[in-house]
């Protein structure tokens, strides 16, 4: 798998657009970025994840550059519930049971009333 | 609520003593993976089991174990505990075959403490 390399913390006013950034600049064509978060010392939650297009869901939006090699995850309206310790994994996506997922440090971010 | 159960949540134990940690997947799912996060470390991935069969290993020590039963419940044994094995031990499992997206459903971890 890629290696990611994440600011290792952040601040953000509740409220506002979080931006995480995250560059992966050895992305191979089959290799999928994963964004999972974890809060406090809870299991790790999945938030989003796509391949070279922009992909949104309910928790966040995805921005991959057009080349690929880095991206932005964005929580659209941060509340203090996202304070968190937020990790980009790159990664390949297989049918037969080998999804392994490799950490980092992440980025800890915090929602600044 | 990610549908993967662990037990216990807490454990304190002495060095030298052996544990084991139970990790139930969600429904259906055939994938189990074990992962190790201490203060100093973060994130380790130990073990993964699918369907019963041992499929990927990390970092896992010789004194650590782990099994896959036919109902696909986990279990991880650790023994001859030392002080550095205090850490939250996480279970995650995953969809496998044509509905995989590769999304991970963690547990809420087991803490092990080691006096």
């Amino acid at each position: 798998d890629a290696k990611t390399t994440q600011p290792p913390s952040m601040d953000c006013a509740e409220g506002r657009a979080a931006n995480l950034p995250c560059n992966h600049s050895t992305i191979s064509g089959n290799e999928y970025v994963y964004w999972y978060r974890q809060i406090h010392s809870q299991g790790p939650q999945y938030i989003i994840h796509g391949l070279k297009n922009n992909e949104t869901n309910e928790m966040a939006s995805l921005i991959i550059t057009e080349d690929r090699k880095s991206s932005t995850l964005i929580l659209p309206h941060a509340t203090l519930r996202d304070t968190a310790v937020y990790y980009c994994i790159v990664r390949t996506l297989s049918n037969f049971g080998n999804e392994k997922l490799t950490f980092g440090t992440g980025t800890r971010l915090t929602i600044i009333p | 609520d990610s549908g993967v159960t662990q037990t216990p949540k807490h454990l304190i134990t002495a060095t030298g003593q052996r544990v084991t940690l139970r990790c139930s997947p969600r429904s259906g799912d055939l994938s189990v993976y074990w992962y190790q996060q201490s203060l100093d470390q973060g994130l380790q991935f130990l073990i993964q089991y699918y369907n019963g069969e041992e499929r990927a290993k990390g970092n896992i020590l010789e004194r650590f174990s782990a099994q896959q039963f036919p109902d696909l419940h986990s279990e991880l044994n650790l023994s001859s505990l030392e002080l550095g094995d205090s850490a939250l031990y996480f279970c995650a499992s995953s969809v496998d075959g044509g509905a995989n997206t590769g999304e991970l459903f963690f547990g809420e971890g087991s803490r092990l403490t080691v006096l």
